[in-house]
């Protein structure tokens, strides 16, 4: 199947810092999203996009499709920003939505 | 709120009860998965429902029992569970089921079993 593969595994910033966090993956799709978790466990959906640019308040993400990778922009972090960060995709083949094993943040004040 | 509600939020149960957890979403969507979280793991997918019909089983050991009255609607019946069973149940829907437009998820249900 898919992998996913999202880096690093860990992220520490201080407030008001930018990030930029990886999501690398094997196979084309047709579906890819990203998550944040929050500390209560509902994942939260941030961006469907399996290919181009969007951007939403602080928050912007691209995905090139054709090099298989995807990158999630955070500018300006703030402690609410802390949490796991989800990457996942599906091919289209099934329903699977295969996830990558999560980025962790803290956003320190 | 996402649109998907899960109850309970929380359940702590013995081996030998007897649980559901419930699932609705009011999106209109037609899939409905269940997925498992443990700790230390990344989420694993335990059930697909399309229309109503049970379209994928990944290998889940039989004291989970799922079940999709309408397609707005999702269980998972619990029963002699173990404790390793203890793990965040998220519940997700989509329009379709090749995931285009993404999916939804619920909050969650963190169960414990003792």
């Amino acid at each position: 199947g898919i992998q996913v593969e999202q880096s690093p595994p860990d992220l520490i910033l201080q407030e008001g810092a930018n990030s930029t966090l990886r999501c690398n993956f094997s196979d084309s799709v047709n579906n890819l999203q990203w998550f944040h978790q929050n500390p209560w466990g509902q994942l939260i959906n941030l961006f469907y996009i399996p290919s181009g640019t969007k951007q939403n308040g602080r928050l912007s993400a691209t995905t090139v499709a054709t090099e298989r990778y995807s990158l999630l922009y955070i500018s300006s972090s703030q402690t609410t920003d802390s949490g796991v960060y989800f990457c996942a995709v599906s091919t289209g083949a099934n329903s699977k939505l295969t996830f990558g094993k999560g980025i962790t943040l803290s956003v320190r004040p | 709120e996402t649109g998907v509600t899960q109850t309970p939020r929380h359940l702590v149960m013995g081996m030998t009860n007897k649980k559901s957890l419930k699932c609705e979403q009011h999106l209109g969507h037609n899939a409905m998965y269940w997925y498992k979280q443990s700790a230390k793991k990344p989420l694993e997918l335990m059930f697909v429902y399309n229309f109503k019909e049970q379209t994928e089983n990944n290998s889940v050991p039989s004291r989970f029992s799922p079940e999709c009255p309408n397609s707005s609607h999702l269980f998972l019946h619990l029963h002699t569970l173990q404790p390793e069973d203890s793990a965040l149940y998220l519940c997700a829907s989509s329009r379709r089921l090749d995931g285009v437009m993404g999916y939804t998820f619920g909050s969650g249900t963190r169960l414990t079993v003792v």
